[in-house]
């Protein structure tokens, strides 16, 4: 079964710091990982995506996000993180064919100005 | 992208009432979806719906509890029937412009939903 873990509930940093959120999966044909922020009482946006292609992929507000098959991650990254970065992230995957997303649970990131 | 409008933005009801979620799409899409989400945790699909067609329900969610229309291609509602306390979170509509594999999906603002 299909399924996306973000073993971080909260991260903590300063600001200028580099910033990893860590997201897994479970999935058993190739698939298609995407990346979502939440802002406090706001709705969720989008901010990148993996298909196929270059493993790295690049998004909005600076972030970019690695896809390592061998370990079954889609890690998200930004140096250096802005306090305006504070907000909650979810990674979410695609049940591939029903347009149907598993969103992980959520990190919550604090970045101290 | 789509641009989804949902309404009412928050809403308190009784137990045992009944309430509309309304969502609006900016251009007409194919499929609408709905999650739910409850404080501080993850979403869940509720359902997808397509115009013209039942509502496709996933586990734990039924239609007798949470009836949703699609009456044209820009439009949906969702019903909470005999709201409960437990039934308190978020509830946002979704689509993408095009209904495929690997499309983003959008989301609404949102209706947080309190039922005392």
């Amino acid at each position: 079964a299909q399924s996306v873990d973000q073993p971080d509930a909260h991260v903590t940093l300063s600001e200028g710091a580099s910033l990893e959120l860590r997201c897994s999966y479970s999935y058993s044909a190739a698939p298609y990982l995407f990346w979502y922020v939440q802002y406090p009482g706001q709705s969720l946006q989008f901010l990148l995506k993996y298909i196929t292609g270059d493993t790295v992929v690049k998004g909005t507000k600076g972030f970019e996000a690695e896809f390592r098959k061998s370990n079954s991650s889609f890690n998200l990254k930004k140096s250096p993180a802005h306090w305006s970065d504070s907000a909650k992230y979810f990674c979410a995957l695609e049940d591939t064919g029903y347009q149907n997303f598993y969103f992980g649970k959520g990190t919550s990131l604090t970045v101290i100005p | 992208s789509v641009l989804l409008y949902q309404k009412p933005n928050r809403d308190i009801c009784q137990s045992g009432t009944s309430l509309k979620i309304q969502c609006v799409a900016d251009s007409q899409v194919v499929s609408m979806f709905w999650y739910q989400q409850f404080q501080e945790q993850s979403l869940m699909l509720m359902a997808t719906a397509n115009e013209g067609s039942e509502a496709t329900y996933e586990s734990g969610f039924t239609k007798d509890k949470f009836p949703i229309s699609r009456p044209n291609l820009t439009f949906s509602t969702l019903t909470v029937n005999n709201a409960r306390p437990g039934d308190s979170s978020i509830y946002f509509c979704s689509s993408s412009p095009v209904t495929a594999s690997a499309e983003t999906l959008y989301f609404g603002s949102g209706t947080r939903l309190t039922v005392l």
